[in-house]
């Protein structure tokens, strides 16, 4: 069966400094992948998505962006966290053939000081 | 542009009740349907999926339904237990290879 990992569980960084987030999916090859941000109030808002290794789509202009290295690797990242960065982490994936569900990872907290 | 409405934003009912959620989205010209459950602090999980082909889907004392025309899905949950306390978000997807459009949720809370 699938799972989908994604590390640290919680973090809480300081203005203006790095951030790397990451997700694997096992059990499954070729998925698509995506980060989703959820705010308080706001729901879930669509990051990024890739299809394949190397290809990223975004959604939103912002100071993060993903890179996918691996088949079933998925990297947020921020040179310089805002505050305005704060907030709920998803990753998800789904399978290549059209008509599937889309399988959410545990989630990462972001709180940024 | 593709919208997803989530009535009622809150939900409080006494355990044993039957409920029904209900998700309205702009398009109906879907892919599939999907209804998630989300607990406090944890991520989505996935409950049903149901393609544009069919009409309802079932699981345990979950039923969900889909009406494309009217643009409209429910998801029927028989017999609450305060353990379906939980956030139910609906999304829908425009096509086979579209990202998901989220509704806000409803928060359900399930007394004994």
């Amino acid at each position: 069966s699938q799972t989908i990992h994604q590390w640290p569980a919680t973090l809480v960084q300081p203005v203006g400094s790095p951030l790397s987030l990451e997700c694997t999916v096992e059990g499954t090859s070729n998925p698509n992948l995506y980060w989703y941000r959820q705010a308080a109030g706001r729901g879930l808002q669509l990051l990024f998505y890739s299809v394949g290794i190397g290809q990223i789509s975004s959604e939103v202009p912002q100071n993060l962006s993903a890179s996918r290295p691996q088949d079933r690797q998925f990297i947020l990242s921020s040179k310089k966290l805002l505050l305005s960065d704060s907030g709920f982490y998803l990753c998800a994936w789904s399978g290549g053939l059209a008509g599937g569900g889309q399988f959410f990872g545990p989630g990462t907290r972001l709180t940024v000081l | 542009k593709q919208e997803v409405t989530q009535i009622p934003a809150a939900l409080s009912v006494p355990e044993g009740e039957n409920l029904v959620l209900n998700c309205s989205f702009t398009d109906s010209a879907i892919y599939n349907l999907q209804w998630f459950r989300q607990d406090p602090g944890k991520g989505l999980t996935s409950l049903l999926l149901i393609q544009s082909s069919q009409r309802e889907q079932t699981s345990g004392r979950l039923n969900a339904s889909l009406d494309k025309s009217s643009g409209r899905s429910t998801l029927y949950i028989a017999a609450s237990q305060p353990g379906d306390s939980a956030t139910y978000l609906c999304a829908v997807r425009i096509s086979g290879y579209s990202t998901l459009t989220f509704g806000k949720g409803t928060m359900l809370l399930v007394s004994p």
